[in-house]
């Protein structure tokens, strides 16, 4: 059965750096064709795909926000870290982690975690 | 970035209806097209994947097709639990873009 979970601060500050955790079990992320991504959704508007990770440590941005962006995997402890700097009040939203099943499922997101609201207020 | 577009944005149906929902990329995209729902306060549940493969556990009145750059999401007969927020989302290129969604909501 596959999980993810994301954890990290619910409450930055305006040009803080946010530091997101996503820590999943069921499958391992050094398995050929498997990723894990990040998606997030500002409060009742559209899903906005971030960020994703491949087993092969490939590394894949939003073009709109690459210079903010940091993705890295730890494989040993089942986990995908994303950083983002310079936070900013937009950046206010629900952040998910997702498992992505890459070339044979169309590279669909098929397991989420529960989603994780992060404010960016002074 | 490829551009998604769903039409229509909101859409008000009744229990048993046939529902449609169509997707448009900017770009043709092959297959790589899947199709999610999500009900408030939840993470999004992938329903098709490939723009026509039934994700397991997925009920079958739910099917997708089409290719290139337009696709649809049909609905044959609306069940109460099927009210809820469809997006669909390409998977050929990165960024993998979502649509703005479309919320069905019963009439």
């Amino acid at each position: 059965q596959i999980t993810l979970k994301e954890s990290g601060p619910t409450l930055v500050k305006p040009t803080q750096t946010l530091t997101l955790t996503c820590t999943f079990s069921g499958f391992s992320l050094s398995t050929s064709g498997v990723g894990v991504g990040w998606i997030r959704q500002p409060p009742g508007k559209a899903l906005e795909w971030l960020a994703l990770i491949y087993w092969d440590d490939d590394k894949r941005y939003s073009p709109s926000l690459k210079s903010r962006l940091t993705i890295t995997k730890d494989t040993s402890k089942n986990q995908v870290v994303l950083k983002m700097t310079n936070m900013d009040p937009v950046d206010t939203a629900t952040y998910y982690c997702a498992h992505n099943r890459g070339y044979s499922y169309g590279f669909s997101f098929d397991y989420w975690g529960q989603g994780t609201l992060v404010t960016v207020s002074s | 970035d490829i551009q998604m577009t769903q039409s229509p944005s909101s859409l008000s149906a009744s229990v048993g209806d046939r529902v449609t929902i169509t997707c448009r990329a900017s770009q043709s995209i092959s297959s790589y097209l899947n199709w999610y729902q999500q009900k408030p306060g939840k993470a999004p549940k992938l329903l098709i994947y490939a723009a026509s493969s039934l994700q397991s556990d997925v009920p079958a009145r739910f099917s997708g097709s089409g290719s290139g750059t337009d696709f649809t999401l049909t609905i044959s007969s609306l069940q109460p639990e099927d009210f809820a927020t469809y997006y669909c989302q390409q998977s050929y290129s990165t960024p993998y873009t979502f649509g703005q969604g479309t919320k069905l909501e019963i009439k």
